[in-house]
């Protein structure tokens, strides 16, 4: 089955701690993106890659760092930086060959709790 | 003005109804368009894109206004199923593939 997967389902974080969240597709999409959702609130831009070996930030950067070292997966590391991580976080992706390439579709989330 | 706005509701509607939902935004240069459907602690989906000329499918329909600058998402005959929170999304400024997403509206359908 074609998809994105994110893990873990549930994640908790002790202070001072970085803890990666995971974001694989294997739909072929070139483009891939990490969002952060508080309870309430809409979709926030963390980071976005267009092509292996490049990335960008969004919106609300500070307190986190990705890679992009092969197209199927986007790592997100949530640093001790951050300060309020407590999110439901989304990653999704893209396709440029798509007609309508802005469409984007997300992976089933990750929670992120702080302990 | 923000980039996007909807309405976050809740909108309270009896099984049958029609709805309708507006979401507005702000670059009048924007291209892409879209309506997704997120439940309760899930992932947002996609439901549908929106043309220039309107879109349907089964009960929903979507339609853009370029004059001014809102999309709506229509649902006919709403089933309890359709009970969501409804998001609207836009390309953003002067970055491709780029959505900016709005804070939602929700849909609660009763019987």
């Amino acid at each position: 089955d074609g998809g994105i997967t994110q893990s873990p389902k549930y994640l908790f974080r002790k202070e001072g701690q970085n803890v990666t969240l995971s974001c694989e597709q294997n739909l072929n999409h070139d483009a891939m993106y990490w969002y952060r959702q508080d309870p309430g609130q809409g979709l926030r831009l963390i980071y976005y890659s267009q092509i292996v070996n490049d990335f960008q930030k969004g919106d609300i950067a500070e307190g986190y760092s990705v890679s992009r070292e092969k197209k199927e997966s986007f790592p997100l590391t949530v640093t001790s930086a951050q300060k309020n991580p407590t999110a439901f976080y989304l990653c999704a992706s893209s396709s440029a060959r798509d007609r309508r390439q802005e469409t984007q579709y997300f992976g089933p989330g990750t929670r992120l709790l702080v302990l | 003005r923000k980039e996007v706005e909807q309405d976050p509701g809740p909108f309270n509607v009896p099984e049958g109804a029609t709805v309708a939902f507006n979401c507005t935004y702000s670059n009048s240069a924007s291209q892409s368009f879209f309506w997704y459907r997120q439940d309760c602690r899930k992932e947002p989906k996609l439901l549908m894109s929106v043309y220039s000329s309107g879109n349907e499918d089964g009960r929903f329909t979507a339609q853009l206004n370029r004059a001014s600058q809102y999309i709506s998402l229509l649902i006919r005959d709403s089933k309890l199923s359709d009970s969501a929170t409804y998001l609207c999304a836009v390309n953003r400024r002067g970055s491709q593939g780029n959505l900016i997403f709005g804070k939602g509206t929700k849909l609660s359908v009763k019987p």
